[in-house]
């Protein structure tokens, strides 16, 4: 079945370390996303890719940092400059092409702190 | 830039009820409108979408919602509910030119009780 896998589920970060959150797509998308959910606030754009080797900063990129190698792949790098990393982060995909409005997400990861 | 306020962040209604979540939007130019759902730990649905024509738009699970220009309004609503449509409603905004990069709401809470 095509979709978009998120791993891992859960991930604890420790004070000062950089982890890397996968998100792979099997849907032939060009575009994709990476969102923040925080309690009682929505979600917020962290980045997105249009194009491999091409992406954006989105509203709150401060913090982290993406990778667009392969259509496939948009793996989030949450750096030790993130502060208040804790939170639910959905990866979502839109496609084929650039003018396709709907949005398919994974089911996230959550990341706490240790 | 868009916005976009939920009037309500918690919904509760008796199973076979009628619900109606309520949704504005703010924006200076043209706006395509979504309702997504979160059923618990996994990503967003697409309920519907107005992009154009039909101010009165039906989506999944016996839900629609209509689109009011003159109020920016954008409400949700299902005439009966079920046990199982608990979970959280997000509406999201996105320029008709800045495909993918909605804005989400903060979120309404539906908690569907016997």
């Amino acid at each position: 079945d095509g979709g978009i896998t998120q791993s891992p589920k859960y991930l604890f970060r420790k004070e000062g370390q950089n982890v890397t959150l996968s998100c792979e797509q099997n849907l032939n998308h060009d575009a994709m996303y990476w969102y923040r959910q925080d309690p009682g606030q929505g979600l917020r754009l962290i980045y997105y890719s249009q194009i491999v080797n091409d992406f954006q900063k989105g509203d709150i990129a401060e913090g982290y940092s993406v990778s667009r190698e392969k259509k496939e792949s948009f793996p989030l790098t949450v750096t030790s400059a993130q502060k208040n990393p804790t939170a639910f982060y959905l990866c979502a995909s839109s496609g084929p092409g650039l003018r396709d409005e709907k949005l398919f997400f994974g089911s996230g990861t959550q990341l706490s702190v240790l | 830039a868009q916005s976009v306020t939920q009037l309500d962040s918690q919904v509760p209604v008796f199973e076979e009820a009628p619900v109606e979540l309520r949704c504005n939007y703010s924006s200076s130019v043209s706006v395509y409108l979504f309702w997504y759902v979160q059923y618990p730990n996994q990503g967003l649905q697409l309920l519907l979408k107005y992009l154009s024509g039909s101010t009165l738009v039906k989506g999944i699970n016996g839900f629609e919602a209509e689109f009011n220009k003159s109020q920016t309004s954008f409400h949700l609503r299902k005439p009966s509910v079920h046990i199982s449509d608990t979970a959280e409603y997000f509406c999201a905004a996105q320029q008709t030119d800045s495909w993918g990069k909605l804005q989400f709401g903060a979120g309404t809470q539906v908690v569907v009780t016997p």
